[in-house]
């Protein structure tokens, strides 16, 4: 089946460190990939996404790229602040399932 | 802005117990979500709707059933509360199925349900 996964948490970085976080998925088809982050308190929100193959999604000065010969789509940021600091959750979307499939989340902890 | 709200932050309940976890959209989304977050596992859609009255299982729908008789509405019920059902319960919300946005989910705050 579809399944995303993440490298455990938590990431511990100071301020303006360079800062990345693996995604893999496995999927039978060509899916849609996502990042989300929860900052503490608050619900999801969409960070970022990219639909095909070799699409770098980017915001906020996070960025990832759908790579399909490695079925990967790695966060990354150059310089990450305090205000980054959040649980980051890697995801997939497959038009005939209907559905998010989420990786288990990281958390990134940001030290002034 | 697309606003979610839920009913409860935190919520309190004895095993046994019919819990309602309720959940309002703003933005006219024909699509609605439950899921629930535990650490480790991510998270896991319990059911989803995508239309008023329409509803669909997801991944782990067991002990949980749900009701949507409004559009913006949407609730989830734990008939009988278990202390396994102790979790962090999410909803979300996304337009319909013809525009390009559909997985682009808008989620409220969470419950954070603890059962006793």
């Amino acid at each position: 089946g579809n399944s995303v996964t993440q490298m455990e948490g938590p990431v511990t970085l100071s301020e303006e460190a360079f800062l990345t976080i693996n995604c893999t998925y496995t999927a039978t088809g060509y899916p849609s990939l996502f990042w989300y982050v929860q900052y503490p308190g608050e619900g999801l929100q969409l960070l970022l996404k990219a639909t095909k193959a070799d699409d770098k999604g980017s915001n906020k000065g996070f960025e990832a790229t759908y790579r399909k010969e490695t079925t990967s789509f790695h966060l990354e940021k150059g310089s990450v602040q305090v205000s980054d600091s959040a649980v980051y959750f890697c995801a997939l979307w497959m038009d005939s399932s209907y559905k998010l499939i989420f990786g288990s989340g990281t958390r990134l902890l940001v030290r002034p | 802005d697309v606003k979610v709200t839920q009913s409860s932050r935190y919520l309190v309940k004895r095993t046994g117990e019919k819990v309602f976890l309720e959940c309002v959209q703003d933005m006219d989304h024909e699509n609605m979500f439950w899921y629930r977050q535990d650490p480790g596992l991510g998270l896991r859609l319990i059911y989803f709707s995508y239309d008023v009255k329409m509803k669909e299982k997801g991944d782990i729908p067991e002990g949980y059933s749900v009701s949507r008789e409004k559009k913006e509405r949407f609730s989830l019920i734990l008939e009988s509360a278990s202390t396994n059902q102790t979790s962090m319960y999410l909803c979300a919300s996304s337009p319909g199925r013809a525009g390009a946005f559909i997985y682009e989910q808008y989620f409220g705050p969470g419950t954070r349900l603890t059962v006793t």
